[in-house]
């Protein structure tokens, strides 16, 4: 059954430093979103893409988050400076259309990222 | 999105049916029922959804109120494998919307 990945599976990062998480969809889906969840609180929606434009975007989603479809495979997220708060469990999802029937979110194993 | 109540908790024993409710009181004609489910700190797992009408897979099945204002997830044998946090999640179609977790129901299935 496809699914999708997501690499690392960890990331430890200095306070500061640039991190880039990847995930790569469900082959023929085309929308694209990122959650997270820290530790022992609510899985949290970040930004949703598609047609190689934002969606929707949440509160979090600053200007230090930014996203990509670098190819026809992978989409990215980028937190240009790592702040302590960013440590979290990053998700991705993929689902096929939006539609009833072909909207459901699939989830990837997630990025747990840790930013000292 | 309409916003859903569960319970914080529940226990189930092995081979038993597992029913978790989900209150969504202020869902909307065009708003579904999804079920996600979180094992530890896995990604959330897609269960099953709908709109109105009962809904089965092989996971599990789905019962809707005439009224739509609550459901109810069956397992119908719950293994220790289920032991898990299950969310109920509503939201628009047709957009392609972000979901909304709340806390979800932690079930533990126990020998």
């Amino acid at each position: 059954e496809p699914e999708v990945t997501q690499t690392p599976s960890h990331q430890v990062t200095q306070m500061g430093q640039e991190v880039i998480l990847r995930c790569v969809p469900i082959s023929n889906h085309l929308y694209f979103y990122w959650y997270r969840q820290i530790l022992g609180q609510k899985v949290e929606f970040l930004v949703s893409f598609y047609n190689n434009e934002i969606s929707e975007k949440s509160e979090i989603f600053d200007d230090q988050f930014s996203v990509e479809r670098p190819d026809g495979s992978n989409f990215t997220l980028k937190i240009r400076s790592t702040k302590l708060e960013d440590s979290a469990m990053y998700f991705c999802a993929s689902s096929e259309l939006a539609g009833a029937l072909k909207e459901t979110q699939y989830f990837g194993p997630g990025t747990r990222l840790l930013v000292l | 999105d309409a916003k859903t109540t569960q319970p914080p908790s529940m226990d189930c024993a092995e081979g038993r049916a597992a029913n978790l409710p989900c209150n969504h009181s202020t869902i909307s004609g065009n708003e579904y029922v999804y079920w996600y489910r979180q094992i530890h700190s896995q990604g959330p797992q897609y269960i099953i959804h709908g709109l109105k009408n009962n809904e089965t897979n092989e996971m599990a099945s789905l019962i809707i109120t005439e009224d739509r204002k609550s459901s109810t997830l069956i397992l119908p044998h719950a293994t220790l494998r289920d032991t898990a946090v299950y969310y109920c999640i509503v939201t628009l179609t047709g957009t392609a919307s972000k979901l909304t977790f709340g806390t979800g129901t932690r079930l533990q299935v126990t020998l």
